[in-house]
């Protein structure tokens, strides 16, 4: 069982829809990340956390809005999507101390936007 | 440009013929580089990480070696469950920037 918590797994939303994905860790890591997969393509990084602050938005765009509450959550905000959004959204967290560089991963959200 | 390609993109074995898996990768900078099987709908599983030429390591029928330029996963007389996507990522940077970036994968597939 991954000790990364994602909810929801599946998620359907119009494009004028406010929603929200959420992820949960409780290993004690630092380091928490949003990454986005669409269908046959690898993860690609959205946004890194470092301490509960931003320290990394690779350029995505401001419908997306990630907040991480306390060390253990981490939330990305979903408004005014375009379909092309529709893909599987994963958290990773991992130890920032430390060289193991390890990132452990969530079952994903899947998400798709009409 | 830092470069990470994966080859083949896919491969198809009959149980028990063992293959390896291509990544090669073109890094400044490279503070590991990390092998994971993702199942399909699932998160990545984190296998190995490797940080300097010569290093191996081995996980029940997978074995993964590193060089300057290159990374090899073996399967060694895989069986179906081992049918998966594996992805090969990099880590680069300074400390505290422990994103991964990854390669495109090789979708495995062992027939019974």
């Amino acid at each position: 069982d991954t000790e990364v918590t994602q909810t929801p797994k599946h998620l359907v939303m119009g494009m004028t829809n406010k929603k929200s994905l959420k992820c949960e860790q409780h290993m004690g890591h630092r380091a928490m990340y949003w990454y986005k997969q669409k269908a046959k393509k690898p993860p690609e990084l959205m946004f890194v956390y470092s301490y509960e602050k931003l320290s990394i938005n690779e350029s995505v765009p401001s419908r997306f809005s990630p907040e991480c509450p306390n060390s253990s959550l981490l939330n990305l905000h979903l408004h005014a999507l375009q379909p092309e959004d529709s893909a599987l959204y994963l958290c990773a967290s991992s130890d920032v101390l430390g060289n193991t560089g390890e990132l452990f991963f969530g079952e994903g959200s899947r998400l798709t936007v009409l | 440009e830092d470069q990470v390609t994966q080859s083949p993109e896919a491969l198809r074995l009959q149980e028990g013929e063992s293959s390896s898996l291509n990544c090669s990768y073109t890094v400044s900078g490279l503070r590991g580089l990390f092998w994971y099987r993702q199942d399909p709908g699932k998160g990545p599983e984190f296998l190995f990480t490797l940080y300097s030429a010569g290093e191996e390591k081995e996980k029940e029928r997978l074995k993964a070696t590193l060089t300057k330029k290159e990374s090899f996963l073996h399967i060694t007389a895989p069986k179906p469950e081992d049918s998966a996507t594996y992805l090969c990522a990099v880590r680069k940077g300074a400390t505290g920037r422990r994103a991964l970036t990854f390669g495109s994968g090789t979708r495995l597939q062992v027939q019974p």
